[in-house]
């Protein structure tokens, strides 16, 4: 199974500052096509999960231009430019090149 | 509007049985893979199963091979998942997700499976 680590555990942030989250996979999440098979997704408090940032570096509709994704292989950041408020949740990386999908452990983002 | 919507949830004892639904409505289910993805309390996300569009390739987690049964009957538009000898670590609250472009894209709101005594 690819194993996801994602760091930091918590990550306290200012509105309007900026914030990464990083993510590594214990294989290379790299495609034929050249894509990479990962996904962010942001969980608010008492909700399902919802995608951010799909095969590594596009946004998903309807996500603000404030999120990102970049990175390649095995290392991944998601970056927000200027936090806001509605930010604040749990931050989950998962690989989905092959089952078991498996997630990072999360990053919990919480207003200073 | 595209939606999944889960039900079956309920508290059920250990060795106990609980069948899952998941509804969906807004798109045509048999187009798509489909994923269940369950959360512990206070906790992360983990994968359970996965099947193909027709019903024909299954995969399980290694911890809920044996004891659950995924299913679909796309006529109905529903998922389904058979929880069999049902264990305390299996408590979690319960989501279906759409596989799309990649991704999980779609996802319910979830069902919350509690197993005690």
């Amino acid at each position: 199974d690819i194993v996801m680590t994602q760091s930091p555990l918590s990550l306290p942030v200012t509105p309007g500052e900026p914030a990464s989250i990083s993510c590594r996979s214990s294989q290379s999440l790299l495609r034929s096509d050249g894509s990479n098979s990962l996904v962010w997704y942001l969980q608010k408090p008492g909700q399902s999960p919802q995608v951010l940032i799909y095969l590594g570096s596009n946004r998903a509709s309807g996500v603000p231009d404030r999120f990102s994704g970049s990175g390649s292989g095995t290392d991944f950041t998601l970056k927000i430019s200027r936090v806001e408020a509605e930010d604040v949740g749990v931050y989950y990386c998962m690989q989905a090149l092959q089952t078991p999908l498996t997630f990072g452990g999360g990053t919990k983002v919480e207003i200073k | 509007e595209v939606q999944l919507v889960e039900s079956g949830g309920d508290l059920v004892q250990p060795g106990g049985s609980l069948r899952l639904s998941c509804a969906a409505s807004g798109f045509t289910l048999s187009s798509y893979w489909m994923h269940w993805v369950r959360q512990a309390p206070g906790k992360g996300l983990v994968w359970v199963s996965r099947i193909n569009s027709d019903g024909s390739s299954i995969v399980y987690a290694d911890s809920v091979k044996g004891r659950f049964t995924m299913s679909r009957d796309n006529a109905k538009n529903t998922l389904y998942l058979q929880m069999n000898s049902l264990r305390a670590e299996d408590t979690a609250v319960y989501y279906c997700a759409r596989f799309r472009s990649g991704f999980l894209d779609v996802w319910g709101k979830g069902t919350t499976v509690t197993v005690s005594s």
